[in-house]
């Protein structure tokens, strides 16, 4: 059965903190990672990386993927308070790339 | 529209009677998949498919699930005799196509509520 576990469940920093965000998989027929940002609402896509030891990045945060130890992690930067929210990791598998999704990690940043 | 659109957005049933979610997905896109969010989990797949083609259903918890998709375009989830285990957030997501890319788009959810 197709595994995703993510650390720690939840977190709270303060305002300028840098977090990290860890991801280990383990399933069969991977096809890509993908990290999503949830507030109240839907998932918003951030990331999806597909190829070990390449960063990907967007302003404050950036991700990366090592298939061989089956893992990644997610970085922000000099946290805000609008970076609250529940960040989802999710790994694609399979022919149909559905989605197998963590818990998620609750970020709350703090003023 | 410019997002996947879900309606109703919150929907209270008693314990018994029959639901329908809808999911308007992203115009063209190909892929569309059913995810399942109970509180404090993250999305559970519940099915898929490829246009009109319903290709994996391995998600769907019992018989009481049932998803079309007749036009390869909007979708409609159905649960016969709703359980209070049936309470969740109902998400559907879209993919522009099969092979190009995995990213999925999410709508906002139904809210459903089993009492």
């Amino acid at each position: 059965e197709d595994k995703v576990v993510q650390s720690p469940l939840s977190l709270v920093v303060h305002e300028g903190d840098t977090v990290t965000l860890n991801c280990s998989y383990e399933v069969t027929n991977f096809r890509s990672l993908l990290w999503y940002k949830q507030e109240k609402k839907a998932p918003t896509f951030l990331f999806m990386l597909t190829s070990s030891g390449i960063e990907k990045k967007s302003g404050r945060l950036s991700s990366i993927l090592d298939k061989k130890e089956l893992f990644s992690i997610l970085n922000i930067t000099a946290t805000q308070t609008g970076d609250s929210a529940v960040y989802l990791c999710a790994v694609s598998t399979g022919t149909a790339s559905k989605l197998t999704f963590g818990t998620g990690t609750r970020l709350q940043v703090t003023l | 529209g410019a997002g996947v659109s879900q309606s109703p957005r919150y929907k209270v049933a008693k314990r018994g009677q029959d639901v329908a979610l809808r999911c308007d997905p992203i115009s063209g896109h190909v892929s569309l998949f059913w995810y399942q969010q109970a509180l404090g989990q993250g999305p559970e797949f519940l099915t898929y498919f490829q246009n009109e083609a319903q290709l994996d259903k391995s998600g769907l918890p019992s018989d009481r699930f049932f998803a079309e998709r007749p036009e390869g375009s909007v979708s409609t989830l159905k649960i016969q005799r709703t359980q209070q285990e049936d309470s969740a957030v109902y998400l559907c997501a879209s993919s522009l196509a099969v092979w190009s890319g995995d990213e999925q788009y999410f709508g906002p959810g139904t809210r459903l509520t089993v009492t």
